[in-house]
């Protein structure tokens, strides 16, 4: 059974603080893994697909990067508005089904 | 640009009623899921539809829970005799197929009385 655990489960960070959350995983067959930002009360947004080890995607202040058994999302001086719920979910096997993290909430404070 | 629309976004019901909710996805996307999220929880998979075959069903959540994408566009999720513990976010998303991201609706929140 796949299996997905973030951490840490939640952050706070003040205005322009470097940091990263961290999604280990064990699937079978890693077919992809998405990170995913989900803000109170909407769906998750999409961010990031990485495929394999070595891997590494950026968007403004994120940068992710995948290695076989985990995958960082570094955030770099990030501003109130990251403020958000950060979801991991690798998709393995032949139907390309991700398994969800429970996520990391992360809080910026001004 | 038209991303994927659930409808209602709140629904209030007792306990033992029936409910059905509905998904639009994206136009070209030929892949609809369903996910159900509790708080402090990631997105729970339940099924998925390729156009109109529903490909993967054994893990909704019992037999009270059925969905239909009757002509491979919009679909639908109802649940039977609702229960206290069915009250949760349920996510509607769809993509391209294969490994192409999920793009997700902003969920029907479901509260039984």
């Amino acid at each position: 059974e796949d299996q997905v655990t973030q951490s840490p489960e939640a952050l706070r960070l003040q205005e322009g603080e470097s940091s990263s959350l961290n999604c280990s995983y064990t699937v079978s067959g890693l077919r992809g893994l998405f990170w995913y930002r989900q803000d109170p009360g909407k769906g998750p947004e999409f961010l990031f697909t990485l495929y394999s080890a070595g891997e590494e995607k950026e968007k403004e202040r994120l940068k992710a990067t995948l290695t076989k058994k985990e995958s960082f999302l570094h955030i770099t001086a990030p501003k109130p508005e990251d403020s958000a719920t950060y979801l991991c979910a690798p998709s393995s096997g032949g139907s390309y089904i991700p398994t969800f993290g429970r996520g990391t909430s992360l809080i910026v404070h001004p | 640009d038209t991303g994927v629309s659930q409808d209602p976004r709140h629904k209030i019901t007792k306990r033992g009623q029936n409910v059905t909710f509905r998904c639009d996805p994206i136009s070209e996307h030929n892949r609809l899921y369903w996910y159900r999220q509790t708080l402090g929880q990631g997105p729970e998979f339940l099924t998925y539809f390729q156009n109109e075959a529903q490909l993967e069903k054994s893990r909704l959540l019992s037999d009270r829970f059925s969905a239909e994408r009757p002509k491979g566009s919009f679909s639908t999720l109802e649940i039977q005799r609702t229960e206290q513990g069915d009250s949760a976010m349920y996510l509607c998303a769809s993509s391209g197929g294969g490994n192409q991201p999920q793009h997700f609706g902003d969920g029907t929140r479901l509260s039984i009385l």
